[in-house]
């Protein structure tokens, strides 16, 4: 069936350096895609999204990018702060019936150290 | 910033009991959605809701648990009977239009023991 995974479930990071976390899906047929990020006992908060027409998008700070032809998407949090740990979690979207399907991949924890 | 409220933050609850979670919704949006998380576990589909009508519901959303928007700003899930797997994270979200980012809800936290 249509998945949306992650290549990573840790990824550990001094910081000031960039972080790179990493999300394989597999619809092709998904409209977009959005990154969210998940503290500790909280809800996932959105951080980037990214439109299936397009390769890269720019945040403050993030940036993600799309490779449709490996079915890949990629987070880059530049100059990685104590505040970014957190559990990332990429999500593919597609408009489906009237309202929009989410799936969610399971999760990378990216975790900073001072 | 606008933001969607949830109600409890926690609930704990004996197994067989009813449990109603709450939910505001950002007020300019139409769709309406929930979401659990099983501790450990990624965030999973229940349901979507428009036009005061399931739009469409996962598996996991079986006859115990029922969604309603009462009036124009709460969105409810019910669980009728509730069972010991029923504990999780859940989360309402909302979006404005199908084309827009769904923003999600700091979540309720629910055990039944």
């Amino acid at each position: 069936g249509e998945s949306v995974g992650l290549h990573l479930p840790t990824l550990s990071v001094q910081e000031g350096d960039n972080s790179i976390i990493n999300c394989a899906y597999s619809n092709s047929a998904s409209d977009y895609f959005i990154w969210y990020k998940q503290e500790s006992g909280k809800g996932p908060q959105f951080i980037i999204d990214i439109r299936s027409n397009m390769d890269k998008r720019q945040g403050q700070r993030v940036t993600v990018l799309l490779n449709k032809t490996v079915k890949h998407l990629s987070l880059q949090i530049a100059a990685t702060q104590p505040g970014d740990s957190a559990v990332y979690f990429c999500a593919e979207i597609m408009n489906s019936g009237g309202y929009q399907k989410v799936t969610f991949g399971t999760g990378t924890k990216l975790q900073v150290i001072p | 910033e606008p933001e969607v409220t949830q109600t409890p933050s926690h609930q704990v609850t004996q197994m067989g009991q009813e449990v109603i979670l709450r939910c505001v919704p950002i007020s300019n949006h139409l769709y309406f959605y929930w979401y659990r998380q099983i501790l450990g576990q990624k965030v999973e589909f229940l349901v979507s809701f428009y036009n005061n009508e399931i739009s469409e519901k996962s598996e996991i959303f079986d006859d115990q648990f029922s969604v309603e928007r009462p009036d124009g700003s709460n969105f409810t899930l019910k669980i009728r009977s509730t069972k010991l797997e029923d504990s999780a994270m859940y989360f309402c979200a909302s979006g404005r239009s199908i084309q827009n980012t769904i923003y999600f809800g700091e979540g309720s936290w629910l055990t039944v023991v």
